[in-house]
């Protein structure tokens, strides 16, 4: 079955860029929303964005300035990038399949990377 | 675009059915439907429990059920077991074409 893995620094210093990586094993990369959602300690989650297998975005309004989000479809890898990061960017992040029918759905999801944002 | 309004905690004993609320507008869960919910135990990955508002994936117990009146869409679990206990978390696509999700509710069986 799909299977996802994040990777990437787990410790950055304000102003730095966030640079995650998500690995996909098992299954095809097409005709999915490749997404990320992050998740602050102790909080609820939050989307960030997906990228469609055919290359097009969309991102959180609330982190559209700061965010992009990039297809490796020859490696099956998808990343994220979100510069200028503060405390507030610290949070546990995943990475997950986005299945669209009616709606758009998010199965399954990788382990999560914590990333923590501090001087 | 708000979080969408889940109450923050529901308990229930073994064997009894509880029901997790989900609110938001007619510009999310009013408006369409996309609503799923996923399931978080401490230390792990959310998993989807249901999606587009009543669709169970193969493998989740049909203990497991959900729906939708108006603005609200409610995640049900009947007869439940100690397993059951985690953190819920519904989410709607919305009519800015984003995601949102909810508060989340941590389910406690007593």
């Amino acid at each position: 079955q799909v299977q996802l893995q994040e990777s990437g620094p787990g410790l950055l210093k304000p102003s730095e860029t966030l640079s995650l990586t998500c690995s996909v094993s098992g299954g095809s990369i097409s005709s999915y929303y490749w997404t990320w959602i992050r998740q602050p300690p102790g909080k609820g989650l939050e989307w960030i964005g997906y990228i469609y297998y055919s290359g097009s975005t969309h991102y959180s309004p609330s982190l559209r300035s700061r965010v992009t989000i990039s297809l490796d479809t020859s490696n099956k890898q998808f990343a994220l990038k979100l510069t200028s990061v503060t405390a507030a960017d610290t949070a546990m992040y995943y990475c997950a399949r986005g299945v669209a029918t009616t709606g758009l759905w998010f199965d399954p999801w990788g382990q999560g990377t914590l990333v923590t944002v501090s001087s | 675009q708000s979080a969408l309004t889940q109450p923050a905690s529901v308990s229930g004993s073994p064997g009894q059915s509880i029901t997790i609320s989900c609110t938001g507008t007619s510009s999310d869960i009013g408006g369409y439907n996309y609503v799923s919910w996923y399931q978080q135990h401490p230390g792990e990955a959310p998993k989807l429990m249901i999606y587009d508002v009543s669709n169970r994936p193969s493998r989740v117990s049909d203990r497991f059920s959900g729906s939708k009146s108006g603005n609200t869409a409610s995640l049900t679990i009947s007869g439940l077991q100690a397993e059951d206990e985690a953190d819920y978390y519904c989410s709607s696509y919305t009519s800015s074409t984003t995601l949102i999700f909810g508060g989340g509710t941590k389910l406690t069986v007593l």
